[in-house]
C-alpha cells in the first residue's frame, strides 16, 4: 500500500528565503506526482505535476523535483513571501483513474 | 470562472439526520472524486465515478453514498451523520480519468455535526 511522507508538518521561515519542502512515498511505481497548496478553509490548487519520466517542474518561484527511484520529490520555493503561507500536500498516482495518494502536508508560515 | 463548484461551502446538520453535498464542473470531466479530509491529515478517496460507473474504495463506510445524474454533478449522500464524520468534503475532477491526469478540486465543503 502507497504511503506518502512530508515531514515536517510545520515550517516558518523569515520572508525572502528559500525554501525546500521534503515529501516521500513508498512505492515507486508511480504515474505521477502532483504539488498542492492549501489556505485554511479551503480546497486544493494544484500548484506542479510531474510525470514519472520528467525530473522536475518550474512555474514561477517554484520548483519541483522527482526523484522515483529513492522515492522523493522536493518542492523548491525561492525568494518567500507572506503570501506563500498555506499548507503544502504532495500526491502520487498509482493507479487507474488518476487516484491520487496523498501526504499530511506542510503547513508553511512566511514572516514578514 | 470556477471550474469545480461545491455548495454550500459549510454546511452544519444534525446528528443522524442525513446530509447531501453536491458538486458541479463546467469542463465535462469524464472523472469525478469524493475525498473526505479531516483536520490536519491528509485527503481521504471515498469513492469515484468514470463516466456512469462508480467505484467504491474498499474502507468507505456504507453510510456514505452518492450519485451521478449526469456528466456535470456529483453528489454525496451521508445518511446518518456521526460526530466522527465532520470533515472537509473536497470535490475534485479529472479529464480522461488516465492515471497521468491532473485533478483539479473544488474549494470544499466543510461538514459540521452536532
Amino acid at each position: 500500500k502507497q504511503e506518502v511522507t512530508q515531514i515536517p508538518a510545520a515550517l516558518s521561515v523569515p520572508e525572502g528565503e528559500n525554501l525546500v519542502l521534503n515529501c516521500s512515498f513508498t512505492d515507486s511505481a508511480i504515474y505521477n506526482l502532483q504539488w498542492f497548496r492549501q489556505d485554511p478553509g479551503k480546497g486544493l490548487t494544484s500548484l506542479l505535476l510531474i510525470q514519472s519520466s520528467q525530473r522536475e517542474q518550474t512555474s514561477g518561484r517554484l520548483n519541483a523535483s522527482l526523484d522515483k527511484s529513492s522515492g522523493r520529490s522536493t518542492l523548491y520555493i525561492a525568494a518567500s513571501q507572506p503570501g506563500d503561507s498555506a499548507t503544502y500536500l504532495c500526491a502520487v498516482s498509482t493507479g487507474a483513474n488518476s487516484k491520487l495518494t496523498f501526504g499530511k502536508g506542510i503547513t508553511l508560515s512566511v514572516r514578514p | 470562472d470556477a471550474m469545480v463548484i461545491q455548495n454550500p461551502r459549510y454546511q452544519v446538520t444534525q446528528f443522524g439526520k442525513p446530509v447531501t453535498l453536491s458538486c458541479s464542473q463546467t469542463l465535462n470531466h469524464n472523472v469525478m472524486y469524493w475525498y473526505q479530509q479531516k483536520s490536519s491529515q491528509a485527503p481521504k478517496l471515498l469513492f469515484h465515478y468514470y463516466d456512469k460507473d462508480f467505484n467504491n474504495e474498499a474502507d468507505t463506510p456504507d453510510n456514505f453514498q452518492s450519485r451521478r445524474p449526469n456528466t456535470s454533478f456529483c453528489f454525496l449522500d451521508i445518511r446518518s451523520p456521526g460526530l466522527g464524520d465532520a470533515a472537509m468534503y473536497l470535490c475534485a475532477t479529472s479529464g480522461a480519468g488516465t492515471a497521468r491526469e491532473k485533478l483539479f478540486f473544488g474549494s470544499g465543503t466543510q461538514l459540521s455535526v452536532l
